[in-house]
C-alpha cells in the first residue's frame, strides 16, 4: 500500500470545524482513501472512505484533492467525542488486503 | 452495534501461560479476518491474515509458532499466544470485513488486552 503522511497532532475547540489534513503523493490509479479513528483503548472504527469525488456521510465529509494527492477529513462540529487518532489509510481497489496503519493524527478537542 | 466481538477484553497472567483470545463476526460470515497488536503509544501493526479452512497468512517478524491461529469457522478465529512472558504484553485486535472485495470497511474488535506478569 501507499504511504501517507498526517500531521502528529492537531487540537481543536468544541463545537467548530476540523480540517484533517492527509498527504499521498504516491497514490495509485486505484487506490480508495479509507479514514479510520482509534479511540483510547478501543479497537479502530470506520469513518468513510472515497476514490475521486467527495464524500459526506452522518461521521464526517472527505474532501479528495483533484490531483489524488491529498485528501481532507471534515468533521463538520467537534464533540469531546471526537478526540481519537486518526488514521488516513490507501488501499487497492480489490478491498480484500489488510488495513496498513501509519502513525495517524491525534486530535485533542478543548471544551 | 458492534458487529466483531472480541473476547476476552483484558487478561492478567502469569509468564509462561498460554491465552487464548476470540474473535466472532456477529452476524456475517467472515473467510478473512485480519490480527494486529498494538504497543503503548504506537501505532498498530498487522500480525498475520486468518484464513478460514486453511492457514493463517503471518507478517515477517511474526513467530508462527508462538502466535497461533485457528479460524474453524466463518465466523470464529482464534489466536492463541503460547508460553507468554511479558514482552508479549501488548493490545490485540481483530478485524473482519462484512462484503467480501469493493472496498467495504473493516470491522474491528474493542481489543483484548494482554498483561504478562
Amino acid at each position: 500500500d501507499a504511504k501517507t503522511t498526517q500531521p502528529n497532532s492537531m487540537e481543536s475547540n468544541e463545537e467548530e470545524p476540523v480540517h484533517l489534513p492527509c498527504n499521498h503523493s504516491t497514490i495509485s490509479g486505484t487506490d480508495y482513501i479509507h479514514w479510520y479513528r482509534q479511540l483510547p483503548s478501543q479497537g479502530p472504527e470506520y469513518v468513510i472512505h472515497g476514490l475521486t469525488s467527495n464524500v459526506n456521510n452522518r461521521m464526517a465529509s472527505l474532501a479528495i484533492a483533484e490531483d489524488r494527492k491529498s485528501s481532507t477529513l471534515i468533521l463538520h462540529r467537534a464533540t469531546l467525542r471526537d478526540a481519537a487518532v486518526y488514521y488516513c489509510i490507501l488501499r487497492d481497489y480489490s478491498g480484500n488486503t489488510p488495513l496498513v496503519f501509519g502513525k495517524g493524527t491525534r486530535l485533542s478537542v478543548i471544551a | 452495534g458492534a458487529v466483531v466481538s472480541q473476547h476476552p477484553s483484558w487478561v492478567i497472567c502469569k509468564s509462561g501461560t498460554s491465552v487464548k483470545i476470540e474473535c466472532r463476526s456477529l452476524d456475517f460470515q467472515a473467510t478473512t479476518m485480519f490480527w494486529y497488536r498494538q504497543f503503548p503509544k504506537q501505532s498498530l501493526m498487522l500480525m498475520a491474515t486468518s484464513n478460514e479452512g486453511s492457514k493463517a497468512t503471518y507478517e515477517q517478524g511474526v513467530e508462527k509458532d508462538k502466535f497461533l491461529i485457528n479460524h474453524a469457522s466463518l465466523t470464529l478465529s482464534t489466536l492463541t499466544v503460547t508460553s507468554a512472558h511479558p514482552e508479549d504484553s501488548s493490545f490485540y485486535i481483530c478485524s473482519a470485513q462484512r462484503w467480501q472485495g469493493r472496498n467495504q470497511p473493516q470491522h474491528f474488535g474493542d481489543g483484548t488486552r494482554l498483561s504478562i506478569l
